[in-house]
């Protein structure tokens, strides 16, 4: 079975912190994997995907296929970076994103 | 290019009635899916469609239904609501379908369905 599994569901550090919001999978195969951002009161879109390599507002994620893990970091956090932040793969047929439950994420000063 | 647009942005239905969610895609995408969002969950995937044709269906009733239109634009149906259909229904668009999928989908700010 596909699956996205996120553990917190809320993730509280200081502004200058280091940030790590955990992501495991389950797929069979190579998966395609994604995190998408929803800030305040804005839609949900895109902050990165596994095979473009880079690094979004100092963002970035690797995939460990041995852990099955595709952790978002960010050495370290600004206020700004306060949102909810959803881990998600394509399905086997690429039709359909499978997210996790999401993790909030709250940067204080 | 304003994005993903979706109407109503906010609807109150009873138990038993029938609801219409319209979304219109970014200008040149031709792929539309539709995603159900409880409080405190992940989106859901209910349906994409990719040049008019149903291309995948996610574990929803037949009481969810949807159709594109020539002009790539989508409605989602859901008829006899439940309790349980109260979710913020998100609709996203892409540039096209399956393995040659670019990846991103880009959303709209969702449809609010509270049913009573």
């Amino acid at each position: 079975a596909q699956r996205v599994t996120q553990p917190e569901k809320l993730l509280s550090v200081f502004k200058g912190a280091p940030v790590e919001l955990k992501c495991n999978y389950s797929y069979s195969g190579s998966p395609e994997l994604f995190w998408y951002v929803q800030y305040s009161r804005q839609r949900l879109q895109l902050l990165l995907r596994h095979i473009s390599r880079e690094s979004i507002k100092g963002f970035t994620a690797d995939l460990n296929k041995g852990e099955t893990s595709f952790h978002l970091k960010k050495p370290f956090a600004q206020e700004e970076d306060s949102a909810m932040y959803y881990c998600a793969l394509y399905n086997q047929a690429g039709t359909a994103l499978i997210f996790g439950k999401g993790t909030t994420l709250s940067v204080s000063s | 290019d304003a994005g993903v647009t979706q109407s109503p942005t906010h609807l109150i239905k009873t138990r038993g009635q029938q609801v219409t969610l319209r979304c219109s895609p970014i200008s040149g995408h031709k792929s539309v899916s539709w995603y159900q969002q409880v409080l405190g969950q992940g989106p859901q995937f209910i349906f994409q469609y990719y040049e008019k044709e149903e291309r995948g269906r996610g574990n929803f009733p037949d009481r969810f239904s949807a159709r594109q239109f020539p002009n790539y634009s989508s409605e989602l149906n859901v008829n006899a609501l439940l309790l349980g259909d109260s979710a913020l229904y998100l609709c996203a668009s892409s540039l096209v379908s399956g393995a040659a999928n670019t990846g991103e989908l880009f959303f709209g700010e969702g449809s609010r369905l509270t049913v009573l």
